[in-house]
């Protein structure tokens, strides 16, 4: 079964400063889906970014990127240019690519404080 | 579109009752999940149905709940009887089709039972 693992439970940052959130996972697959989902303290779960495992690339969305590195089985996220409404859970997710198998396993989640 | 919408957003009921949450989905979504959040265990899938059918109930705790959809814009989440161990934020959540695809969540359901 694959899991998910978010070491750090919280996390601070200075407004307007950079941040990096961690995320591994342990799977077996060759073929997967990664997103990072934020929640607010409103508790609507909000996709911020996914990955593609089969994409080299790194995915980014505005201030927000990733550093997908798929043979440490690490999964990063980047918010640059830090702002008040960024303070949230953030969860990492994986979808297994196996077709059929739309389940979604969570990490534990960080929440992220942004220090005005 | 509204979203998924869930109802209700707050349900205290007595150990022992029976429960229903109500979930209807984005229209056209293929995909159905129901999802519990607890501080102890984290954000876990329950079931999910493709086109009204269960997939995967592997998640259900135990025969005190159960889940159906029976039409595309509507799904039912019971548990019956109730346990202050059943006390969660439940998520409904809904995608168009699977892979990278993302799943949209609706508001929650913050469960209390006493």
């Amino acid at each position: 079964a694959q899991t998910v693992t978010q070491s750090q439970p919280e996390m601070s940052v200075q407004e307007a400063e950079t941040v990096t959130l961690s995320c591994t996972y342990d799977t077996s697959e060759s073929d997967y889906y990664l997103f990072w989902y934020k929640q607010p303290p409103s508790r609507q779960m909000i996709l911020v970014i996914r990955q593609e495992a089969y994409k080299q690339q790194n995915a980014t969305e505005n201030r927000f990127s990733v550093n997908f590195q798929k043979a440490a089985k690490s999964f990063s996220l980047k918010i640059s240019d830090s702002q008040l409404g960024d303070a949230a859970m953030y969860f990492c997710a994986y979808r297994s690519g196996e077709f059929g198998n739309e389940k979604l396993t969570f990490g534990t989640g960080t929440r992220l404080t942004i220090i005005p | 579109d509204a979203g998924v919408i869930q109802s209700p957003r707050h349900e205290v009921t007595e150990m022992g009752q029976e429960v229903t949450l109500r979930c209807k989905p984005i229209s056209g979504h293929d995909y159905l999940f129901w999802y519990r959040q607890t501080m102890m265990r984290g954000l876990e899938l329950l079931i999910y149905f493709n086109n009204n059918v269960p997939i995967d109930d592997s998640g259900m705790p135990e025969d005190r709940f159960s889940a159906k959809m029976p039409n595309a814009s509507f799904s039912t989440l019971k548990i019956q009887p109730s346990e202050p161990r059943d006390s969660a934020v439940y998520f409904c959540a809904s995608t168009l089709r699977p892979g990278p695809y993302e799943q949209y969540f609706g508001p929650g359901t913050r469960l209390t039972v006493t």
